[in-house]
C-alpha cells in the first residue's frame, strides 16, 4: 500500500490562498489520491480526489504532479471555517478503508 | 436527516462494563465502516461491512470488540469489559457503491465519545 507524507502544521491568513502539500512517492499508476479534512469536533469530510490531471470542485483544487509522486490541495481563498486537519489519503488495496496519517493542521488567522 | 447518524453522542462508562454504539448509515449505502480516534493513536480503521460479504475485521484491536450490521443498514459496535484505553471517539462512515473503485468517498457521522472511568 502507498504511503503519504504531509507537514504537521501550516498557517495562513484569511482570504489568502493556501497550498497544502502531500508526498506519495510510492503510489502506483492506477491509484487515486483522496483528500479529507476534519473540522474541530466533527467527523472527517471528503474534500476532493484525483488520478492524473488537476481537479476542481466547489471546495478546493487538487494539483497532481506529472510524475504523480506528489500533490497539492489548494484552497483559493481561505476562510476561518477552513481551519481543520487536512488528510492526504493513500490508496489501499482491497477494502477501501481510509488510512489516516497525522495530517496537516491548518490554522487560519483573521 | 440525510447524513450518517451515531448514538449516543457521548457515553461514560465504568471499567469492566459493556457498551454498545449505534450507527445509522445513509440510506442505500452498501458499505459501512467503523473507525476510532484517540489522542495517542490518531484515526484508525476498525471494521468494514460491504453488502452481504464477510466483514473485514482486520482493524479490531482485541476480541473484546465486535460489530454487526443488521439487514444491511444499522450497525452496532460492541465493546465488552471496557478498559480505560478504549476511551476514544468512535466514528462511523458509509459509502455508496460496492467493491473497489476510483471513488472512495466516505460520509462520516459526528462520532460517539466514549469515556471509560
Amino acid at each position: 500500500d502507498a504511503k503519504t507524507t504531509q507537514p504537521n502544521s501550516m498557517e495562513s491568513n484569511e482570504e489568502e490562498p493556501v497550498h497544502l502539500p502531500c508526498n506519495h512517492s510510492t503510489i502506483s499508476g492506477t491509484d487515486y489520491i483522496h483528500w479529507y479534512r476534519q473540522l474541530p469536533s466533527q467527523g472527517p469530510e471528503y474534500v476532493i480526489h484525483g488520478l492524473t490531471s488537476n481537479v476542481n470542485n466547489r471546495m478546493a483544487s487538487l494539483a497532481i504532479a506529472e510524475d504523480r509522486k506528489s500533490s497539492t490541495l489548494i484552497l483559493h481563498r481561505a476562510t476561518l471555517r477552513d481551519a481543520a486537519v487536512y488528510y492526504c489519503i493513500p490508496p489501499v488495496q482491497g477494502a477501501q478503508k481510509l488510512v489516516f496519517g497525522q495530517g496537516t493542521r491548518l490554522t487560519i488567522n483573521p | 436527516g440525510a447524513g450518517v447518524s451515531q448514538s449516543p453522542s457521548n457515553k461514560v462508562t465504568e471499567k469492566g462494563k459493556d457498551v454498545e454504539l449505534r450507527c445509522d448509515p445513509i440510506s442505500g449505502h452498501t458499505a459501512l465502516y467503523w473507525y476510532r480516534q484517540s489522542l495517542g493513536q490518531g484515526l484508525e480503521f476498525l471494521i468494514y461491512f460491504q453488502g452481504n460479504s464477510a466483514p473485514d475485521k482486520s482493524g479490531l484491536p482485541s476480541d473484546r470488540f465486535s460489530a454487526e450490521r443488521t439487514g444491511g443498514s444499522v450497525s452496532t459496535l460492541t465493546i465488552q469489559r471496557t478498559q480505560q484505553e478504549d476511551s476514544a471517539v468512535y466514528l462511523c462512515a458509509s459509502r455508496d457503491g460496492g467493491g473497489p473503485g476510483a471513488k472512495n468517498i466516505q460520509y462520516f457521522g459526528a462520532g460517539t465519545r466514549l469515556s471509560v472511568l
